[in-house]
């Protein structure tokens, strides 16, 4: 069963513009939450984390939010440039367990 | 960029015979571990390593074995291979292993079973 789902797999937006991504979990035990991007014929590089302690994360142009209740995270980019056009993968972590989303391929438009 | 290889990049092999992928760290991280990353299910963990000789089973285990007689290497065998086993497997290593865990990943192999 998946424990992490982006049931968004393609978002495209405009350059300038606010990116949304989105990721829910089942377990509750996880305590920290991930995204990592991911550029074709590379491997996932780690962009930004949230502990479980906290409801938002910014780091740039980049925040992640976490809502607990809801075992809902999400990865806004602001403003989007067309070099984020990547993969995004949200994880989530419990001890050494870290279980994957499937991932959402997101497209800058300039 | 952690310094993380892994060989070979590409690999096409028979169903039936034994493949093995390498991952080398020059990072000296205590913990490697190894994906596979499939359409529709992200990454998904097949075995770790905790130390020299240490290694314990993932989410998707079966029909895959490791060994890390050295800090430096990690390999991944497949004793016989199978089409269900076409992927692209990650290798990762961490500092970490609890609480705050970004891994560092290496570049991929992408394996394919006829």
């Amino acid at each position: 069963d998946q424990q992490v789902k982006q049931n968004s797999p393609s978002l495209s937006v405009q350059e300038g513009r606010i990116s949304i991504l989105n990721c829910d979990y089942t377990n509750s035990m996880f305590d920290y939450f991930l995204w990592y991007k991911k550029y074709p014929a590379e491997g996932p590089t780690f962009l930004i984390s949230i502990s479980s302690i906290k409801d938002k994360n910014e780091d740039g142009r980049f925040t992640v939010f976490l809502n607990k209740s809801a075992k809902h995270l999400s990865l806004h980019i602001v403003p989007s440039q067309p070099g984020d056009s990547a993969v995004y993968f949200c994880a989530a972590s419990e001890v050494w367990d870290m279980r994957f989303g499937a991932g959402t391929r997101l497209t800058v438009k300039p | 960029d952690a310094g993380i290889t892994q060989s070979p990049r590409h690999k096409v092999t028979e169903t039936g015979t034994p493949v093995t992928l390498r991952c080398h760290q020059t990072e000296n991280h205590r913990y490697m571990y190894w994906y596979r990353q499939d359409p529709g299910h992200g990454l998904r963990l097949i075995h770790y390593s905790y130390g020299v000789k240490d290694t314990d089973k993932g989410e998707v285990s079966d029909g895959y074995s490791v060994s890390r007689s050295k800090t430096e290497d990690f390999l991944l065998t497949l004793e016989s291979a199978t089409s269900s086993q076409t992927s692209v497997y990650f290798c990762a290593i961490s500092e970490s292993h609890e609480g705050y865990n970004e891994q560092f990943f290496g570049p991929g192999t992408r394996l394919t079973v006829l």
